[in-house]
């Protein structure tokens, strides 16, 4: 089973450029979010969603967008890339709270700013 | 906001050792709490899920139990080994979100 897939695995981006850090999951989870971690700190929410069409924001939305057009599917999308956003990024999947809490993560993507 | 705090930060035992690490929450009204496994350069790998209504988890040498009176969580871990090794966070579920601790680092020696 793939679990949740992202891509790539790493980039490096020059200030003001802008990407998109693809997932995608194949276990009908309604839920999935973006976290990103940044050395000796814990994971933070950027974004999340509940369902197809329906987005929220997390702890730390500033700089990024994301969609979901599909169950599956959950990019970030970063606009005006800057080097605060050097990071590693982690998409996790679950049913919900109620349906079944259990999180599955990425793999990550590691990002650098220069 | 609430916050998770692990204790320790980083831990170094001989192989063969029992260990405990710690996970605490502001808020003891806690949802769920999971507990993960990352590697070096890697993703999280889930251990241990306890839900609202439970007190413990088992999965083979690990033991997860939860006490939301004390706003805590711990991890045990059974006969260490080398393969062990690896950064253990602790997440409570916050509403629709999961809120992270910074993590305890753990190096089991042969």
């Amino acid at each position: 089973n793939a679990g949740v897939t992202q891509t790539p695995k790493f980039r490096i981006l020059k200030i003001g450029q802008s990407m998109t850090l693809q997932c995608t999951q194949d276990m009908n989870h309604n839920y999935m979010y973006w976290y990103r971690q940044d050395p000796g700190m814990g994971l933070k929410l950027i974004y999340y969603s509940v369902g197809a069409g329906i987005t929220d924001k997390g702890e730390v939305p500033n700089g990024y967008n994301v969609s979901r057009s599909t169950t599956e599917d959950f990019p970030l999308r970063l606009e005006l890339a800057a080097p605060s956003q050097t990071s590693v990024y982690f998409c996790a999947s679950s049913y919900g709270p109620q349906g079944g809490p259990e999180a599955f993560f990425g793999q990550g993507t590691r990002l650098t700013v220069v | 906001k609430q916050e998770v705090t692990q204790i320790p930060a980083a831990l170094s035992v001989p192989e063969g050792e029992n260990l405990v690490l710690n996970c605490s929450f502001t808020d003891s009204a806690i949802y769920n709490l999971q507990w993960f496994r990352q590697d070096p350069g890697k993703g999280l790998t889930s251990l241990l899920l306890i839900q609202s209504s439970q007190r413990e988890q088992t999965s083979g040498r690990l033991n997860a139990s939860l006490d939301k009176s004390s706003g805590r969580s711990t991890l045990y871990i059974a006969a260490s080994q080398p393969g062990d090794s690896a950064t253990y966070l602790c997440a409570r579920m916050e509403g629709q979100n999961f809120v992270f601790g910074p993590g305890t680092r753990l190096s089991v020696l042969p």
